[in-house]
């Protein structure tokens, strides 16, 4: 399979903490990129790191990626509830260059 | 408002029913995709269409037929579906194909009984 996986699968914490979610893959990829689906939504993009980027930021998302370990994590600060969501690694290890999609972590941010 | 709007949002049908599941978008892109969502399953692509012309079909069964008239529109008919086939059906569109993000609709809601 070259599908990513994305540990934990569900993650819980308060308000206020930081969330770390971690994807490992296995083929070489150009870019991975992280996406955020709310309950009965679509998913909505959130970031896009390239293969000879090793950190990104945007906001209180910090990514990494590690390709010798094909792997990479997500870093949520001072989470919300509104942070509360699944969350998607995919990579362009597809043909084409189409999307792979791991099966996501869910996160739970209680107020 | 992502830019990516799919009708319905629900959907109830018997197996022997047939019925088209809808998507546009607003974004000027020209790469489409219909992906399907399972409960504890990765997102699975099945359709792909970038200028129109259709790219992949991840094997998925003859009883899904997507059809894309222009760079805006895509559809996904279907014809005796199996109850297996319940899931939510998302489409998505990138400036072309190839490792973009990609901009999803949210969803059709597939419930076959």
């Amino acid at each position: 399979s070259q599908q990513g996986e994305e540990d934990p699968q569900a993650l819980s914490i308060q308000e206020g903490e930081n969330a770390t979610m971690n994807c490992s893959y296995k083929t070489s990829i150009n870019n991975l990129q992280w996406y955020r689906q709310n309950s009965g939504r679509g998913l909505v993009h959130l970031i896009l790191i390239r293969s000879n980027e090793r950190e990104k930021h945007s906001g209180r998302l910090r990514v990494t990626l590690d390709t010798s370990k094909k792997s990479s994590s997500l870093l949520i600060t001072a989470s919300r509830a509104a942070d509360t969501a699944s969350y998607f690694c995919a990579t362009d290890g597809g043909s084409q260059g189409n999307l792979i999609f791991g099966k996501g972590t869910k996160l739970s941010v209680k107020p | 408002e992502t830019g990516v709007t799919q009708t319905p949002r629900h959907l109830v049908m018997g197996m022997t029913n047939k019925k088209s599941l809808k998507c546009e978008q607003h974004l000027g892109h020209n790469a489409m995709y219909w992906y399907k969502q399972s409960a504890k399953k990765p997102l699975e692509l099945m359709f792909v269409y970038n200028f129109k012309e259709q790219t992949e079909n991840n094997s998925v069964p003859s009883r899904f037929s997507p059809e894309c008239p222009n760079s805006s529109h895509l559809f996904l008919h279907l014809h005796t579906l199996q109850p297996e086939d319940s899931a939510l059906y998302l489409c998505a569109s990138s400036q072309v194909q190839g490792g973009q993000p990609q901009h999803f609709g949210d969803g059709t809601r597939l419930s076959i009984l």
